[in-house]
Formats: C-alpha cells, sequence, structure tokens
C-alpha cells in the first residue's frame, strides 16, 4: 500500500517565523493535497499540486510538489497564531483511486 | 452553500450495542469517503462510494462494520457489537467526481464516538 511520512511530527516557531513541512511519498505521486484540521474539526482543503514542480500559494502558504523525489513541502511565511493546527498531506492510490490516503499529519503551534 | 454535515457530533455507547452514524454530502457531489481518526493516528480509510458503482469496501476493518448509502445522498455508517478499541472520531467527505478526478474531499466535523 502507498504510504506517505511527515515531517516533522510537530513543530513549534516563535510568531513571524517561516517553516517548512514536508510530505515524502513510498509511491509516485499523481496528485497531492494539503489539508489543515483544528482540534475538533474536520479537514479544510488548503490546495491541490498536479504536476511535477508545481508550485501553488494561498496568502502565506506555499506548497511545492517534487514528482522525481515523491514529495511536496509545505512553507508558511511569517507564521501566525492563526496557523496553528495539524496540517496533513493527502493522495490517491496508485493502485487504486477510489483510496485517498493521509499522512499522520504535523502539529503546528505558534507562539505570539 | 451547507457543507458536508455529520450527526450526531458525539456520541458514547457502552461496549457491545449497535451505533449508526450519519452523513449528508454537499448537493451533487458523487463521491463519498467514510474515514477513522484515533487518537494521535491519521485517518484511515474506511469505505468510498462513488455514484450507483459498487463501493470500495476494502478499508473496513472487520465485518462488525457496514455502510450504506441511499439515493446517491445521505450515507450511514453502523457499527454493530461495540468495541473500546472502535472509539474515534469517525469522519466523512465529499467530492464532486472522486480524487481519481482530483477534485478535492470537504470533510464534515466528523462523529467522536467513546465506547465505554
Amino acid at each position: 500500500s502507498q504510504e506517505l511520512e511527515q515531517s516533522p511530527q510537530s513543530l513549534i516557531v516563535q510568531e513571524g517565523k517561516n517553516l517548512t513541512i514536508n510530505c515524502t511519498s513510498s509511491k509516485t505521486l499523481y496528485g497531492l493535497y494539503w489539508y489543515k484540521q483544528k482540534y475538533g474539526e474536520g479537514l479544510i482543503f488548503l490546495m491541490m499540486l498536479q504536476k511535477g514542480g508545481e508550485e501553488k500559494s494561498h496568502e502565506k502558504i506555499t506548497a511545492k510538489l517534487d514528482e522525481k523525489k515523491q514529495q511536496s513541502s509545505l512553507h508558511i511565511t511569517a507564521s501566525q497564531p492563526s496557523h496553528a493546527g495539524i496540517y496533513l498531506c493527502g493522495a490517491p492510490d496508485i493502485y487504486n483511486f477510489n483510496k485517498f490516503y493521509f499522512g499522520s499529519g504535523t502539529k503546528l503551534n505558534v507562539k505570539p | 452553500g451547507a457543507g458536508v454535515s455529520q450527526s450526531p457530533s458525539n456520541k458514547v455507547t457502552e461496549k457491545g450495542k449497535d451505533v449508526e452514524l450519519r452523513c449528508d454530502p454537499i448537493s451533487g457531489h458523487t463521491a463519498l469517503y467514510w474515514y477513522r481518526q484515533s487518537l494521535g493516528q491519521g485517518l484511515e480509510f474506511l469505505i468510498y462510494f462513488q455514484g450507483n458503482s459498487a463501493p470500495d469496501k476494502s478499508g473496513l476493518p472487520s465485518d462488525r462494520f457496514s455502510a450504506e448509502r441511499t439515493g446517491g445522498s445521505v450515507s450511514t455508517l453502523t457499527i454493530q457489537r461495540t468495541q473500546q478499541e472502535d472509539s474515534a472520531v469517525y469522519l466523512c467527505a465529499s467530492s464532486g467526481q472522486g480524487a481519481f478526478y482530483n477534485s478535492p474531499l470537504h470533510f464534515g466535523n466528523g462523529t467522536r464516538l467513546t465506547v465505554t
């Protein structure tokens, strides 16, 4: 089965600092999604990457997809307390596109 | 418009009882997923419905788990003879066409199930 490994597992940063979260797949990636989850809530869709080398930005969050490395990175610039939460990457299983796998998440705390 | 709605938001049940969890997807979405999120764990795929096709049940952990989707809309996840290890947050997601077509999944807020 396909696995998505995220690093780091948790992160504490000072407000205003930049940070990067990585997601590495054990298999070829056909699309990669980033979600954010706050405690007690569902997952909020952030962005979707479909092609190698693709980069997307939303406000202060930028995500890139490196197909060769089977990896995606999520970068937050000038972090704010509102960025705190759990970030999860997800991707369709290359053997069964019905299945959509998620990484175990990166827990981010931003200290004011 | 309305997002994915799940009910109840919390459910406490005694070991051995049956429970039903409900998911009302976004109107017009043909794909519907159920996931389980245990404490400190990632999301575990359970089942996938796409239109009128037979569901992909390959993620259901045991035969105590079943799900149905009536009229291509509302879905119910049933857990029979609940066990303590079933305690988790059960998340439902819907998608316009499914992940295969690169259509994002939209999640509900989940049902937190506690088996005592």
